[in-house]
């Protein structure tokens, strides 16, 4: 199985700040085999971006993502109140199973 | 605008099987691969398994000898089926569409997800 490690757990910031989230992979996913999705309590995750740097419909343009290979990452440029949040990767690649990110919880600092 | 959701009991024995259905409306179940994910505290998001729309099945190894996946597209809904069940099967679970092409499959949509206790 592909292992999807994510930095940090957690993140303490201010809204308007920016927020970094590593994503990384014990073998390549690929080019672009990989998505980052936001879960809020109760609710289900919510697709943000895919094949590692293009935004899902209706996502605001602060949040992007970059990478290849093994490394990715996603970057929240300015946090809005309602981006507090937890964060997850997912690869997708021909190597299954499927498998996720342990996740990255953004708090409020 | 495709969407999912699931249902089923939200309280199993241990050692019974986990029944779960994931209803799709809004549009076609053609050439789209249909998962289940969970959710649990101790293992994070868990990919279980899909089927595609013809009824090809791929499991994730962790859970191939228990998990049993299945599509009716005349119903527009396809099932979970998870025998001897634990404690450790408890969790939220989620169904989830991806799609045909190998550079596109991500999960969305996502269904709301179904809370199962295992307790006797």
């Amino acid at each position: 199985d592909i292992v999807l490690t994510q930095s940090p757990g957690t993140l303490s910031l201010s809204p308007g700040e920016r927020a970094t989230i590593s994503c990384r992979a014990s073998q390549s996913v690929g080019t672009r085999f990989l998505a980052w999705y936001q879960q809020k309590p109760g609710q289900a995750p919510r697709l943000l971006i895919y094949s590692a740097f293009s935004r899902a419909t209706g996502i605001p343009d602060r949040f992007s993502g970059s990478g290849s290979g093994t490394d990715f990452t996603l970057t929240i440029s300015r946090l809005e109140p309602e981006d507090f949040a937890v964060y997850y990767c997912q690869q997708y690649g021909s190597s299954l199973p499927w498998t996720f990110g342990q996740g990255t919880k953004v708090e409020i600092k | 605008q495709v969407q999912l959701q699931e249902s089923g009991p939200g309280l199993v024995k241990p050692s019974e099987t986990l029944s779960l259905n994931c209803s799709v409306s809004g549009g076609s179940m053609s050439n789209h691969y249909w998962n289940w994910i969970r959710q649990s505290p101790g293992k994070g998001l868990e990919w279980i398994g899909y089927v595609f729309s013809s009824g090809t099945t791929h499991y994730n190894p962790s859970f191939e000898s228990r998990v049993t996946i299945s599509i009716d597209t005349s119903k527009n809904q396809f099932s979970l089926r998870l025998t001897s069940v634990t404690a450790a099967d408890a969790a939220v679970y989620f169904c989830a569409r991806a799609a045909l092409q190998p550079d596109a499959r991500w999960f969305d949509p996502w269904g709301q997800g179904t809370v199962v206790t295992v307790s006797s």
